[in-house]
This record gives C-alpha cells, structure tokens and sequence, in this order.
C-alpha cells in the first residue's frame, strides 16, 4: 500500500531534549511539508523540501531542523530551543510543488497520520 | 501573505445540508483546497478550485469566487461521520498552502 507514515503517534519529553519525528512516504512524490497545529489555529507550516537534498524554512522553522537525504524520508528535529514544542505534527507530501498549478492531482498534499509531542 | 477566515463552529441536524464558508485575502492565489479532519487524525483531501464556480463531487461540493476572495463547502445528506473539522486552505504562487484555523462541524439526530 502506498502512503505516508509517521511514528510514532504518540511521543513524550523532557523539557531540554531534543526529539526526532519521523516520515516515510513510498508514493514516489517529489515535495515533502512539516506542519505544526496547534487548538485554535490553522496548520502552521514548519519546513518544507521540494527536491532530495534541498529544503526550505516556512513560516515558523525557529527551535526545529530536518534533513532530506532521501526521496522516501524528511525527519523533524524537534531542539531545546523551541519554546512550546507540545503539539501534534503533521507531515505531508505531493508530487511537486509547481507555482503554475498544473492540476490538483499533482500539486494536492497529502498528509500523515501525525505524531502527537507532549513536552513534560 | 495569506489570511484566511471560516466560522469556528456548525451544527447541522443529520439529513440536512450545511453551507460552511471561508473568506480568503491573498497577495497570490492560486487555488483553493477543502481538507476534512477527524479529531487526532489526519487531514484528508475533499476538494480543489481555481477557477470561480462549482465543483461537485458526490454528497461534497465546492464553490469559489475569486473577485470576492470566498469559497463555501457544500455538504448534502449529512450524515453522523460527517461531523469533523473541515479546513480551508489557499495556494500561493510558490505553491505553499496556508491553512484557515478550521470549521468544527457538529452533525445531531
């Protein structure tokens, strides 16, 4: 079957640890998102990768760090200098990320089940 | 940048049909995006538009109007899994989606 995996769903800290999120997508897609959502508020866009090798910060990368070595994965480092870190973390990915918009089918995100972090 | 507003919360009785609208203002548009999520779970694509009408598909349908920055969701024959947060979400023309906070729709007998 053909999706994307985070685990594990539910993870727990210490205050001043750091913490791998993992993603695994085998749906061969380019383009791979961290968000972050929090109650009350829209998802909030973390990094982003378009291509292996290559990512870019989005709209609240301060405290979280990834790596994209693979086409298959795109981990998020949770740091010790996030300052609210608890939240539920969502990873998704989509063909391409292509400003001309060429179709929803290829352009549509496609998301994870999720990992809660709880910081204790 | 993006800003984007959906009502909090719906309630609809089961067998009815619910309008749930969201308000977009954007320096680049390009295309609008209906997510549904079950509490803890993961978003799940409903619908696309990018250009201004309406896009049926089965009981959902989705209705945009770019001059006015607005798009509704339509949900017909509701049923008790519908009820779910459904969240609005706008491309820009990097191809970055910003998300609306989300509309907790509540389906009752």
């Amino acid at each position: 079957d053909g999706g994307i995996t985070q685990s594990p769903k539910y993870l727990f800290r210490k205050e001043g640890q750091n913490v791998t999120l993992s993603c695994e997508q085998n749906l061969n897609h380019d383009a791979m998102y961290w968000y972050r959502q929090d109650p009350g508020q829209g998802l909030r866009l973390i990094y982003y990768s378009q291509i292996v090798n290559d990512f870019q910060k989005g709209d609240i990368a301060e405290g979280y760090s990834v790596s994209r070595e693979k086409k298959e994965s795109f981990p998020l480092t949770v740091t010790s200098a996030q300052k609210n870190p608890t939240a539920f973390y969502l990873c998704a990915s989509s063909t391409g990320s292509s400003p001309q918009g060429l179709s929803p089918f290829t352009d549509t995100q496609y998301f994870g089940p999720g990992t809660r972090l709880t910081v204790l | 940048g993006q800003n984007i507003d959906q009502p909090t919360e719906m309630t609809a009785t089961e067998g009815a049909i619910v309008q749930i609208n969201c308000t977009y203002q954007t320096s680049g548009f390009n295309g609008l995006f209906w997510y549904q999520q079950h509490a803890g779970e993961a978003p799940t694509f409903l619908s696309y538009n990018v250009l201004d009408g309406l896009e049926e598909k089965g009981r959902f349908s989705s209705f945009l109007s770019r001059s006015k920055g607005y798009s509704y969701l339509l949900l017909k024959e509701l049923q008790m899994k519908d009820s779910a947060s459904y969240l609005c979400a706008v491309r820009d023309l990097e191809g970055k989606l910003t998300f609306g906070t989300g509309t907790q729709l509540k389906v009752e007998l």
